[in-house]
């Protein structure tokens, strides 16, 4: 089956403990992105990478990286997370040669909760 | 003024009834324009896709998008319970590097 996998799926953590949430995809896409969402201002893009070692920062990177060292991963790691940080995070694919204008595949999401 | 503008309602409305959900947007660059539903505990999945004005169909879905006035709707024929979700309108760029989402609405169909 063809699909984008987050893990965990929740995650409740403390001020300054890194954390890494995993996502995978199997559909061979070059394109992987990082969203997170917060009620009222809907998908904000994180980071995105365009193929393997080729990443970039979208509209709001402050606090995390991102790493793309194989095609079918893309993990988010947060360094110091912050309480602001708390949100619902979704990565998603896309097709080889689309780019981000295409259709994107969304995994089901990774809510993290930061105290 | 945000890229793109999206009543979050909620809205709730009774079965069968017909739908709009509307977007606005402010690029005049953007080509396509996109609806995903996203369903409880879950990512969006893509509903309708297109890159041209006027309307296109699908089922009880019907996407349209008027580039002189920015502005896209999605039209959702006989609604049913399992229509309920949050529905996002997305839009891109040939060559861009993301979409740009809506803030989404919420919409319960109630039976």
């Amino acid at each position: 089956e063809a699909q984008v996998t987050q893990n965990p799926r929740y995650l409740i953590t403390v001020t300054g403990k890194k954390l890494t949430v995993t996502c995978s995809q199997n559909m061979n896409h070059e394109y992987m992105s990082w969203y997170r969402q917060d009620p009222g201002l809907g998908l904000r893009q994180i980071y995105y990478s365009m193929n393997v070692e080729v990443t970039d920062k979208g509209d709001v990177p402050e606090g995390y990286k991102v790493s793309r060292k194989e095609k079918r991963n893309f993990p988010l790691i947060l360094e110091s997370p912050s309480p602001n940080q708390t949100s619902l995070y979704f990565c998603a694919s896309s097709a080889p040669g689309q780019g981000a204008s295409y259709e994107q595949y969304f995994g089901p999401g990774t809510r993290l909760t930061v105290t | 003024q945000k890229e793109v503008e999206q009543d979050p309602g909620p809205l709730s409305v009774p079965e069968g009834a017909i739908v709009s959900l509307n977007c606005t947007y402010s690029n005049s660059a953007f080509q396509y324009f996109m609806w995903y539903r996203q369903y409880s505990r879950k990512g969006p999945e893509l509903l309708m896709y297109t890159y041209s004005s006027g309307n296109k169909e699908d089922g009880r879905f019907t996407a349209q998008v008027d580039k002189s006035s920015k502005y896209i709707s999605l039209f959702i024929r006989d609604s049913q319970p399992s229509d309920s979700a949050t529905y996002l309108c997305a839009m891109g760029i040939q060559g861009a590097q993301k979409l740009v989402f809506g803030q989404g609405t919420r919409l319960t169909i109630n039976p």
